[in-house]
């Protein structure tokens, strides 16, 4: 079974500062696809990024990146220049890509923003 | 576009009735999922449709929860009877999936179950 593990409870980031939120997870599989989703308040799950274990190059989306490494089994995201709405429960989430369809999430990391 | 629609949004219910929380999935997908969130076990998957078919409800607690989906447009998630333990809240998800490889899943803003 696969799991997923994100180490840190909570974060604190001050506004316009570059935060990293960890992630590993376990799995014997070589494809696979990983994923942050964003938790808000409004308890609206969104996608933040994905990143394809197949490819070297890690995911940009803006203010957010991945340091995707695969032998490690490492998934982390960096938000830069943060801000007010960034503050959110962040989900890491595996799917396995042969035959997976269910998301496995960790436990999440909640994210508070200082002004 | 419109994304994955929820309703009810709220639910409050006594233990005993019977609860139907309903999704629309996105126009086009073919991929429908039902995941309950709690406090205790974080993110779950309760009931996985493809093309309409339900291909794994392995997730669904017991006997008392069930799910249809009629048509490509709506899915329904039923408790009965409901319980104090399934308050929660229940997303929907859906994706386009081409067939070899799972495609990101998109979330409706959820229902907030209480069971008083």
């Amino acid at each position: 079974a696969q799991t997923v593990t994100q180490s840190q409870p909570e974060m604190s980031v001050q506004e316009a500062e570059t935060v990293t939120l960890s992630c590993t997870y376990d799995t014997s599989e070589s494809d696979y696809y990983l994923f942050w989703y964003k938790q808000p308040p409004s308890r609206q799950m969104i996608l933040v990024i994905r990143q394809e274990a197949y490819k070297q190059q890690n995911a940009t989306e803006n203010r957010f990146s991945v340091n995707f490494q695969k032998a490690a089994k490492s998934f982390s995201l960096k938000i830069s220049d943060s801000q007010l709405g960034d503050a959110a429960m962040y989900f890491c989430a595996y799917v396995n890509s042969n035959s997976g369809y269910a998301l496995n999430f960790g436990k999440g990391t909640s994210l508070l923003v200082t002004p | 576009d419109a994304g994955v629609i929820q309703s009810p949004r709220h639910e409050v219910t006594e233990m005993g009735q019977e609860v139907t929380l309903r999704c629309k999935p996105i126009s086009g997908h073919n991929s429908l999922f039902w995941y309950r969130q709690t406090m205790m076990r974080g993110l779950e998957l309760l009931i996985y449709f493809n093309n309409n078919v339900p291909i794994d409800d392995s997730g669904m607690p017991e006997d008392r929860f069930s799910a249809k989906m009629p048509n490509a447009s709506f899915s329904t998630l039923k408790i009965q009877p409901s319980e104090p333990r399934d308050s929660a809240v229940y997303f929907c998800a859906s994706s386009l999936d081409g067939g070899f490889r799972p495609d990101t899943q998109y979330f409706g803003p959820g229902t907030r179950l209480t069971v008083l």
